[in-house]
């Protein structure tokens, strides 16, 4: 089954405390993004990657980091983690280059940062 | 300053009626928008989409209007089915690698 997947779906941690959101895509597709989603904003871009080892910032990429060392693989890291990281974040993927190509979302997963 | 804007939260349609979801841009260098419809737990999907040099998709049952003069879009949903139940994304392609997105408006349908 054609999909994106993230993990955990739900991780509860604190101030500081180093993570890794994972996220996995089956369709070989070359780009992909990360979004958070904050009542009353929408989703809001974080990175993004157009190929393997080709990574860009997105509007909000304060306090994240993100690699794309393989096609399928682009995992959200956050070195320091604070409160305002609270928030639903989504990875996204789609086929080619064209921002307006349908993009695949994974579950979500939601982050509490104490 | 959010650049495209769903004012609408919320929606609530009887079954089988037309629901209308709105959409209010502010930027006119934006030349492609999309919908996507977002379930509880999910993550968003793709809807339809539009091109600026139309004013009208129509894909089934959803239909998406462009008013470029009016710098809005609206999509239309007939009839409206307990499934259509969800939360409403429009988001316009504002760089190369880029949407923007609007808030969402929750759209119930009632039975």
């Amino acid at each position: 089954e054609a999909q994106v997947t993230q993990n955990p779906r739900y991780l509860i941690t604190v101030t500081g405390k180093k993570l890794t959101v994972t996220c996995s895509q089956n369709m070989n597709h070359e780009y992909m993004s990360w979004y958070r989603q904050d009542p009353g904003l929408g989703l809001r871009q974080i990175y993004y990657s157009m190929n393997v080892e080709a990574t860009d910032k997105g509007d909000v990429p304060e306090g994240y980091k993100v690699s794309r060392k393989e096609k399928r693989n682009f995992p959200l890291i956050l070195e320091s983690p604070s409160p305002n990281q609270t928030s639903l974040y989504f990875c996204a993927s789609s086929f080619g280059g064209a921002i307006i190509n349908e993009q695949f979302f994974g579950p979500g997963t939601r982050l509490t940062v104490l | 300053d959010q650049q495209v804007k769903q004012n609408s939260p919320s929606l609530s349609v009887q079954e089988g009626r037309i629901s209308i979801l709105n959409c209010d841009y502010t930027n006119s260098m934006f030349d492609y928008f999309l919908w996507y419809k977002k379930y509880p737990a999910e993550g968003p999907t793709f809807l339809i989409s539009i091109s600026s040099i139309k004013d009208k998709n129509e894909d089934g049952r959803f239909t998406v209007f462009l008013n470029k003069s009016a710098k809005h879009l609206s999509l239309h949903i007939v009839p409206s089915q307990p499934g259509d139940s969800a939360v409403y994304f429009c988001a316009a392609k504002g760089g190369n690698y880029q949407l923007i997105w609007g808030a969402g408006t929750k759209l119930i349908i009632k039975p």
